[in-house]
């Protein structure tokens, strides 16, 4: 069941680019996350939304702004891309007083 | 504030027994259990809510201290397939709806 898809799976940008990904879900939740990984700190919390455009900062949100336009489509903007920005990136659904489904992964790197 | 795991890592034989620990220094409303496989996403598990109610894996089991805002997952009779890194997220009672994520726990079971 493909409830939540990222796109793309896989990119390479220069630093100064805007890099722009996509998390696209088929639940209906109302609650959507963008969630950074790198090795030793787990997953950290970018953004989330709680609702067709409403939206909130997290704990590592500098250099990231987010759209929610419709309840399925949540973006991660990554304004001018930077090498400290290279992670794999995570988007999480929620239904309400349950567990998150976490897409596929974004694996970006930054050269 | 990110929750603390411990251990950081643990080697078991199959049919052996562990236990992860999750504590936060904050009052909480509620801790997620997720598994992640190398190269994969971050699955579900389990959450704990306060007041007792627990959703989620039939074959994982858990407790949660409310007074002392720790949180122990039970790896019993382990099998290969839970080989993985786990990860605790705690959600606090002033901030619902977002989960800050341990560092993780690598758990690796051998035949």
């Amino acid at each position: 069941d493909a409830g939540i898809t990222q796109s793309p799976r896989h990119k390479v940008t220069e630093t100064g680019t805007p890099v722009t990904l996509r998390c696209h879900q088929t639940e209906n939740h109302r609650y959507m996350y963008w969630y950074r990984q790198d090795p030793g700190h787990g997953l950290r919390l970018i953004h989330y939304s709680y609702g067709v455009k409403d939206t909130d900062k997290g704990e590592v949100s500098d250099g990231y702004s987010v759209s929610r336009s419709k309840t399925e489509d949540f973006l991660l903007t990554l304004e001018s891309a930077t090498s400290s920005q290279t992670s794999v990136y995570f988007c999480a659904t929620r239904a309400e007083t349950y567990g998150y489904t976490f897409g596929s992964g974004t694996r970006l790197t930054v050269v | 504030q990110q929750p603390v795991q411990s251990p950081q890592a643990v080697i078991l034989r199959e049919g052996e027994d562990a236990v992860i620990n999750c504590s936060s220094s904050k009052a909480l409303y509620s801790v997620h259990w997720y598994r992640q496989k190398h190269g994969e996403a971050p699955v579900f598990l389990m959450i704990l809510l306060k007041g007792g109610e627990q959703k989620g894996h039939e074959k994982i089991s858990a407790s949660f201290n409310e007074k002392k805002q720790q949180s122990s997952l039970y790896l019993t009779a382990s099998q290969l397939s839970y080989s993985g890194t786990y990860f605790c997220g705690t959600e606090m009672a002033d901030s619902w709806g977002k989960l800050q994520f341990g560092a993780g726990t690598q758990v690796v079971v051998t035949p």
